[in-house]
């Protein structure tokens, strides 16, 4: 099954400094790579997610790129703010056409924004 | 709409005991899916449904059984509860169209197991 690879588990920027969060996966069928935002005591909500077919893609201050090559992809938050801080998970999975998606994400990394 | 909501909240229980933990989504989602959430251990799938009667298991299903009587409920059931078990349970749907793959999450059910 796919394994997923999340570095660092801990990061602190300052307010204002760029966060990069890289993750690693195995299995090369894997198609659909989201990120997912999860504040303290709350659900995780998806920030974003990125295809296979495309190597990078953004949203304001928030980036994600993918190699397929290398089978790693990373998150980008620039401008960060304290509102950034939280847990982020990266996840993966060999999505097809109307079957569910089993997402198999990473262990995390907490994100401190400091003033 | 109220997306994706589960039941109870909190729940303590004794080793042995059983209990069963509610899904309900409103947003019509033929996928939904059952995870479990440790710390340092990220999110991982329990079971999961593709439609009204289906059910499948996920990664860690070992020690749950899942039902889906309905469309919109996915229910989560712990016949002789164990303190490995001891959690957060997140449920989750999905539409499925190519046009969008996001897993929406409920709320959560925060389990201990003494």
């Amino acid at each position: 099954g796919e394994n997923v690879e999340q570095h660092p588990s801990t990061l602190s920027v300052q307010e204002g400094d760029s966060a990069v969060i890289k993750c690693t996966y195995s299995d090369s069928a894997s198609n659909y790579f989201p990120w997912y935002k999860q504040e303290l005591g709350k659900r995780p909500q998806l920030i974003i997610d990125i295809r296979s077919n495309v190597g990078e893609k953004k949203d304001q201050r928030i980036a994600v790129t993918l190699n397929k090559t290398a089978k790693h992809f990373s998150l980008h938050i620039t401008e960060t703010q304290p509102e950034d801080s939280a847990v982020y998970f990266c996840a993966a999975t060999p999505y097809e056409l109307n079957t569910a998606s089993k997402l198999t994400f990473g262990t995390g990394t907490r994100l401190q924004v400091t003033l | 709409n109220a997306g994706v909501t589960q039941t109870p909240k909190f729940r303590v229980l004794k080793t042995g005991q059983s209990m069963t933990l509610l899904c309900a989504q409103d947003m019509n989602h033929e996928y939904m899916y059952w995870y479990r959430q440790d710390p340092g251990m990220g999110l991982r799938l329990i079971h999961y449904s593709v439609g009204e009667g289906t059910t499948a298991k996920g990664e860690v299903p070992d020690g749950y059984n899942v039902s889906r009587l309905k469309k919109q409920n996915f229910l989560l059931g712990l016949e002789s509860a164990a303190p490995s078990q001891t959690s957060v349970y997140f449920c989750a749907s999905s539409y499925g169209h190519p046009s969008s793959y996001e897993q929406y999450f409920g709320p959560g059910t925060r389990l201990t197991v003494t």
